[in-house]
């Protein structure tokens, strides 16, 4: 069966330091691949969607970037963290032709 | 771009009572889906409608899509404590291929009191 993995949990950053997401998935291959931010009051935000490797398509412009480096890895990065990029960022992947997204557990991250 | 209304924000609801969620588009749906959410945790997927009137179950929960594709309903009967969460619909444009982008609706607090 597929699993979706998020790290780290939980992570609190000061302002201007980098960031580093990692999104894995197993138990399938060339999944569709999204990053998600849910801000309270805002609802699910799609920041990047990947449909294979090094493919990346960003939905809103802003201070983060994403990767695809492998098949069922994506990974969600900032040079320099505001305190805006607070939230809880989820990791989605569905299979190609498919609408259905499976989310991971989410990271929640503060910046102070 | 597609926005999804739900209804209502949060509802509170004794144990054993029923309750409807709703969820309104401002365009045709392609497809319609329905998330449960627990408070910091990931969506859970509960189920997708597609068709005009279609409805499906689980468990005790029904979703129905109507005729025109613009409006679905989450129903719950008997609501029990492991019901409660937040509760969001998600909407594929209209025959977007192979690349689906769903967006979400605010979503609808659901506690349920024992």
């Amino acid at each position: 069966s597929q699993t979706i993995h998020q790290w780290p949990a939980t992570l609190v950053q000061p302002v201007g330091s980098p960031l580093s997401l990692e999104c894995t998935v197993e138990g399938t291959s060339n999944p569709n691949l999204y990053w998600y931010r849910q801000a309270a009051g805002r609802g699910l935000q799609l920041l990047f969607y990947s449909v294979g490797i090094g493919q990346i398509s960003s939905e809103v412009p802003q201070n983060l970037s994403a990767s695809r480096p492998q098949d069922r890895q994506f990974i969600l990065s900032s040079k320099k963290l505001l305190l805006s990029d607070s939230g809880f960022y989820l990791c989605a992947w569905s299979v190609i032709g498919s609408g259905t997204q499976y989310f991971g557990p989410g990271t929640r991250l503060l910046v102070l | 771009s597609q926005e999804l209304e739900q209804s209502p924000q949060s509802l509170i609801v004794q144990e054993g009572k029923n309750l409807t969620i709703n969820c309104t588009s401002s365009k045709t749906l392609y497809g319609l889906y329905w998330y449960k959410q627990k408070y910091g945790e990931g969506l859970i997927f509960l189920m997708m409608l597609q068709k005009g009137g279609e409805e499906k179950s689980h468990e005790k929960i029904t979703a129905k899509l109507d005729e025109k594709k613009q409006q679905s309903s989450l129903h719950i009967t008997a609501s029990q404590p492991s019901h409660a969460g937040i509760y969001l619909c998600g909407a594929a444009p209209f025959s977007l291929g192979s690349n689906y982008k769903l967006t979400f609706g605010k979503g609808t607090l659901l506690t349920v009191n024992p």
